[in-house]
């Protein structure tokens, strides 16, 4: 069974930083292309970024491009998100999903920025 | 960057109807097109890839239909279970991006 479990999330200071992870289980992680996804609050969906099985490929949206760093580790199964810089429009549940088209998402973990 | 637009934003519909919600792509992106859906309070969830693939799983009244800049999604009988909301997504180029989704609700 494919699971996919974020964790990390909370309440952060305008400015500050948080680290996400995403534990992958259930499927060939390391050959999986990563995404993380973000939802504001009562907002639609907005990609946040990609990496390749090999972490050879990366990408970024604009938004937080320079801020935010995704990495993974295919000996854990895990996927993360260093987030730096944080601004209040950061404030959002971030979802991982599976593979490039977005074939599974996990639960969800809820960051809010504060000042 | 590629747009992604969708209509209607919002429908209401009764149990047993079909329905068919339009994404369009500003620009063409062959069948690089997903469908998920959404209830309050959940992760969102795959139904359909490549434009009209189902995801394992999904029931047989969901279908897409598409290529290039025009697809659809219908669902031939509305479920209760149907009542949601649905994005369109291209994984064409980069950044990829949504459609700001449609809601669908009961009558």
């Amino acid at each position: 069974e494919v699971q996919l479990v974020e964790s990390g999330g909370g309440l952060v200071q305008r400015g500050g930083s948080l680290r996400l992870s995403c534990a992958a289980s259930g499927f060939s992680f390391s050959s999986s292309t990563m995404n993380w996804v973000r939802q504001a609050p009562g907002k639609g969906l907005v990609w946040v970024s990609s990496i390749s099985g090999s972490s050879t490929t990366i990408h970024y949206a604009d938004s937080v491009k320079g801020r935010f760093t995704i990495s993974r580790d295919n000996v854990k199964n895990s996927l993360y998100l260093q987030m730096n810089s944080l601004r209040d429009e950061d404030t959002a549940v971030y979802y991982c999903a599976r593979d490039s088209s977005f074939s599974f998402w996990g639960q969800g973990t809820l960051v809010t920025v504060s000042s | 960057d590629i747009q992604m637009t969708q209509s209607p934003s919002s429908l209401s519909a009764s149990v047993g109807d079909r329905i068919t919600i339009t994404c369009r792509a500003s620009q063409g992106i062959s069948n690089f097109l997903a469908w998920f859906q959404q209830k309050p309070g959940n992760a969102p969830k795959s139904l359909i890839y490549a434009a009209s693939t189902f995801q394992s799983g999904v029931p047989p009244n969901f279908s897409g239909n598409g290529s290039g800049t025009d697809f659809t999604l219908t669902i031939s009988s509305l479920q209760p279970e149907d009542f949601a909301t649905y994005y369109c997504q291209q994984y064409h180029t980069y950044p990829f991006t949504f459609g700001p989704g449609t809601r669908v609700d009961i009558k």
